[in-house]
C-alpha cells in the first residue's frame, strides 16, 4: 500500500514570494513516481511536476520546483515569485508499478497581493 | 496539445437511475483510469484499464461501477443504480505506455444525484 500525507490544509503567501508545500509519502515499493497536481475553483486537474524515484536530480518545471528528499520521504512542491492565479488546490500523489495514483488529501494555497 | 476529453460536463440524475459518463483519451495512450473527488475531499481511484480489461479497482469500484471502451476511442464508467453518495466530480485519465509520467486528466463531470 501506498500513502501520501499532506500535513497543511491552508496556507497564505504574499504575491512575488516562494512557497512551499509539504508533502510526505509511504511507499515499500522501490520503484515509485512522485506527482503534483493544481486543481483551481474550476475544479479541473493540472499536472504540474514530476519526479522518479531514481532520479538523481530534483525536478524543476519553470516556477515549480521539488525538493526531493528520498530518505526522508519528503517531497515537497516549491513555487517560486508566487502570482494570484496560483491561488488553488494543490494535490501531492504518487504512483508504483500498478500505476493507479494515492492522492493526498491537498493543500489549499491562497496568494494574497 | 492532445488532451482528455469528457462528456458531459455537468449531470443531474434521480437516485436509482443509471448514468454513463464518457471520455475520450489522449489517441496513443493506452492506460485509462476513472477516479473520483467527492466535494472537498481528496481524489480517489476508482479503476485502471489497459489492454481492454479492468488492471485494478479500489474498493469503491463495487457491482454498481462497470466500465468499458466500445469502440477505439470512447472510454466509458457506468453507475448501474446511482445512490445520493454517488454524487461527486468524476474525473478520466489517461497515461501513455510509458511507465512513471504523468496521467493526464479530463476536466470532470459533476454529477449530481437528487
Amino acid at each position: 500500500a501506498q500513502k501520501i500525507t499532506q500535513t497543511q490544509p491552508g496556507m497564505f503567501v504574499q504575491e512575488k514570494e516562494a512557497v512551499t508545500l509539504d508533502c510526505t509519502y509511504d511507499t515499500s515499493d522501490p520503484s515509485y513516481g512522485l506527482f503534483w497536481y493544481k486543481q483551481p475553483s474550476s475544479g479541473e486537474m493540472i499536472f504540474l511536476i514530476y519526479q522518479g524515484s531514481y532520479d538523481q536530480q530534483n525536478a524543476t518545471e519553470g516556477r515549480y520546483s521539488l525538493n526531493f528528499q528520498k530518505a526522508r520521504k519528503s517531497a515537497n512542491l516549491v513555487i517560486s515569485a508566487s502570482q494570484l492565479g496560483d491561488s488553488a488546490m494543490y494535490f501531492c500523489a504518487i504512483n508504483t508499478g500498478r500505476r493507479a495514483l494515492t492522492f493526498g488529501s491537498g493543500t489549499r494555497l491562497q496568494v494574497q497581493p | 496539445e492532445p488532451e482528455v476529453t469528457q462528456t458531459p460536463s455537468h449531470q443531474v440524475t434521480q437516485m436509482g437511475q443509471e448514468v454513463i459518463l464518457r471520455c475520450v483519451p489522449i489517441s496513443n495512450h493506452l492506460y485509462f483510469y476513472w477516479y473520483r473527488q467527492i466535494l472537498g475531499q481528496k481524489v480517489e481511484f476508482l479503476v485502471s484499464f489497459y489492454n481492454n480489461e479492468i488492471s485494478e479497482k479500489s474498493e469503491i469500484f463495487d457491482d454498481q461501477f462497470s466500465v468499458e471502451r466500445p469502440d477505439g476511442s470512447n472510454f466509458t464508467l457506468k453507475i448501474r443504480s446511482t445512490k445520493l453518495e454517488d454524487s461527486a466530480m468524476y474525473f478520466c485519465a489517461s497515461s501513455p505506455p510509458l511507465g512513471g509520467t504523468e496521467a493526464f486528466f479530463g476536466q470532470g463531470t459533476r454529477l449530481t444525484v437528487v
